[in-house]
């Protein structure tokens, strides 16, 4: 079965600080993976697309890596602001069926 | 970039009524669209891949008969919430597959049920 994991569950981390964000998922053959932002009642904000063949993809104080043989992807948030406040969920496409499975996803709360 | 709607996007309705939620990509042609829910405090789950012109693919556990998808046209999905309950209420996100577009999905807004 294909499953997707995020760790942790909840962070909450003083303005300033740099953090990273894990996602684990238990088969290889990935389409691709991407990471959201979900603030609370709202949709979903894509943050980053990585593609099966890149390893990262970069958008300003966001930074997600990519490693399929060891099926995981970290998302690392530069300077984090109270602004980056929100649930963050990783989803991973996988190869054939091009559906995403979601992860668990991680509640981040900046504080000022 | 490419943008999906979903119409509504709040809906309060009675138990028992039915509900139709859509979901149109507005700038590119979608053969595979898939919903998805999701439950309070919770990640979303795939309910069922939509494909156009044949029938829905649901996921195990998902009941065909109360979640009723049709996709009529290649810009448009629809998905039917028959005699809705209060355990229906959920978030429902749909997401469009633009198969000229490196088969890069986008999701919709989202369209929160509150069944009473």
């Amino acid at each position: 079965k294909q499953e997707v994991t995020q760790i942790p569950a909840a962070l909450s981390v003083p303005e300033g600080e740099n953090l990273v964000l894990n996602c684990s998922f238990t088969d290889s053959a990935i389409y691709n993976l991407q990471w959201f932002r979900q603030d609370p009642g709202k949709g979903l904000t894509s943050l980053l697309l990585i593609q099966s063949s890149q390893r990262e993809q970069t958008s300003g104080r966001l930074n997600a890596s990519l490693d399929k043989s060891s099926g995981r992807s970290t998302l690392y948030i530069a300077a984090s602001q109270p602004g980056d406040s929100a649930t963050y969920l990783c989803a991973v496409s996988f190869t054939g069926t091009y559906k995403y499975i979601f992860g668990t996803g991680t509640r981040l709360k900046v504080l000022a | 970039g490419a943008v999906v709607s979903q119409h509504p996007s709040r809906v309060i309705c009675k138990s028992g009524t039915s509900v139709k939620i859509e979901c149109r990509s507005l700038d590119f042609q979608a053969t595979t669209m898939f919903w998805y829910r999701q439950f309070p405090k919770k990640s979303l789950m795939l309910m069922a891949t939509s494909n156009e012109g044949s029938k829905a693919t649901y996921e195990q556990g998902v009941e065909k008969d109360k979640f009723l998808i049709n996709h009529a046209s290649l810009t448009l999905s629809t998905l039917t919430v028959t005699s809705a309950h209060p355990e229906d209420s959920s978030f429902y996100i749909c997401s469009a597959r633009d198969e000229a577009g490196l088969n890069t999905q986008y999701f919709g807004p989202g369209t929160r049920l509150t069944v009473l």
